[in-house]
């Protein structure tokens, strides 16, 4: 069981340039979000699903797509890379009851991805 | 990798001290209220939670409250340790229908003295 698996850890990239941040989990959650952070802040909602096929913005989504093909796998497109997007980004995931709800206890985060813009 | 938690509100408390740290929250529509830690280089950890229609709710050495006259939410740890030293995030958690949402606040740097 590894939980939340975020790929890469670190990643340097040119304004302009595209790329996918990786997230899977193996806990067979519904739920799974994005999100970002930046120095000295909280995290930040860039997109979430609920389950497979099914997706919605959060607070920060501009400039990031994303899709849910599979429970397991929810990435994370920057389209155009820009310097305002350098930040850490973390993927998570919950259960989901049967009401449709999760619970603060059942959210697991990743590790973190640190992307830096130049 | 990025260090989190410069220019955060610092708690700065000696080893054995009890550590209150502090939260304001905006939605009053809010399910769910949420303390997580995080330690450096590393993701958010689950401490407690609480539901909306409690004031009170008490963990191992923590104990969250919950005063939704004045939008307020506060963590208590019992007997402050090392290992306690981490930045302190609060998050707000709302579902309906096919929405859940976990919105985070700024943050607290907990700095435990030995």
């Amino acid at each position: 069981n590894a939980g939340v698996t975020q790929t890469p850890k670190f990643q340097v990239l040119k304004t302009g340039q595209s790329m996918t941040l990786q997230c899977a989990q193996d806990m067979n959650h519904e739920y799974m979000s994005w999100y970002r952070q930046d120095p000295g802040m909280g995290l930040r909602l860039i997109h979430y699903s609920v389950g497979a096929g099914i997706t919605d913005q959060g607070e920060v989504p501009n400039g990031y797509n994303v899709s849910r093909s599979t429970t397991e796998d929810f990435p994370l497109r920057l389209l155009s890379a820009a310097p305002s997007q350098t930040s850490v980004y973390f993927c998570a995931s919950s259960y989901t009851h049967l009401t449709g709800v999760i619970s603060g206890n059942t959210i697991y985060f990743g590790e973190g991805s640190w992307l830096t813009v130049v | 990798g990025e260090s989190v938690g410069l220019h955060l509100p610092t708690l700065s408390v000696q080893e054995g001290d009890n550590s209150i740290i502090n939260c304001a929250y905006s939605n009053s529509a809010s399910d769910y209220f949420i303390w997580y830690k995080q330690e450096s280089g590393k993701g958010p950890q689950f401490i407690i939670d609480i539901r909306s229609n409690m004031d009170k709710r008490q963990g191992q050495r923590v104990t969250v409250l919950l005063n939704k006259t004045v939008k307020h939410l506060s963590l208590q740890i019992a007997a402050t340790q090392p290992g306690d030293s981490a930045v302190y995030f609060c998050a707000e958690l709302t579902y309906g229908g096919a929405t859940n949402k976990l919105i985070f606040g700024t943050g607290t740097l907990l700095a435990v003295q030995p």
